[in-house]
């Protein structure tokens, strides 16, 4: 079966760094991304990966690592307004995306 | 508009029901698709399609039906609600299948089914 694991929940302080780990097994690989979901809202794109290394913008970093089956989303200086769900998802075999259960990251003052 | 629009932003739906919730986007993208999603669970795919007149069956297909009339619309429906169908409902887009096939979200339609 194919399978994407995540951290269920996150805690961290504002201003710090935060990084949060996404595990995949899947039939194929095309890449993986990762969504920010704000409570009540839509999903929306941070970042794709579908070779091997860090990708940097801005205050996100992510990094993938095929081999291993494994990725992290970074986030530096941490601000209240990153309180949200961030969802890693990986695109299969047939460019269809399957979805981890996201990590909800709480930022405190 | 600009692009992904959801109809209705929410609904509370009587068991046995019949219900269409509808897609719309304007950044011709010849690819769409719904979710649902639930505490707890990733977003499960429904139903997709990949161009316009052509639809396939996701993850949890079941209870679910789907056109693509045309590149605008994609309607999921509903053909008689059951209360294991309240959820959250997303449809995305994205411009192609293949890769980097970023998608894009509506704002998402909370269905309730009593």
């Amino acid at each position: 079966g194919q399978n994407i694991d995540q951290p269920t929940e996150m805690t961290a302080t504002e201003g710090a760094i935060v990084q949060i780990n996404c595990t995949y097994q899947t039939s194929g690989f095309n890449g993986l991304f990762w969504y920010q979901q704000h409570a009540g809202e839509a999903p929306t794109f941070l970042s794709y990966n579908v070779l091997d290394g860090l990708e940097e913008k801005g205050r996100f970093s992510s990094f993938l690592s095929r081999s291993k089956g494994y990725s992290y989303l970074l986030l530096k200086e941490l601000q209240m307004k990153d309180s949200a769900s961030y969802l890693c998802a990986v695109s299969d075999s047939n460019y269809q995306l399957i979805w981890g259960a996201g990590t909800k990251l709480i930022i405190k003052p | 508009i600009a692009g992904i629009t959801q109809a209705p932003t929410s609904q509370i739906l009587a068991a046995g029901r019949r219900m269409t919730l509808r897609c719309t986007q304007d950044m011709r993208h010849n690819a769409m698709y719904w979710y649902r999603q639930d505490l707890g669970l990733g977003l499960r795919l429904i139903h997709y399609s990949n161009t316009a007149g052509t639809t396939g069956k996701g993850e949890v297909p079941d209870g679910y039906s789907v056109s693509r009339a045309n590149t605008d619309d994609f309607p999921l429906t509903l053909a008689s609600a059951v209360p294991s169908q309240t959820s959250v409902y997303f449809c995305a887009s994205s411009e192609n299948t293949g890769t980097y096939n970023e998608q894009f979200f509506g704002p998402g339609t909370r269905l309730t089914v009593l």
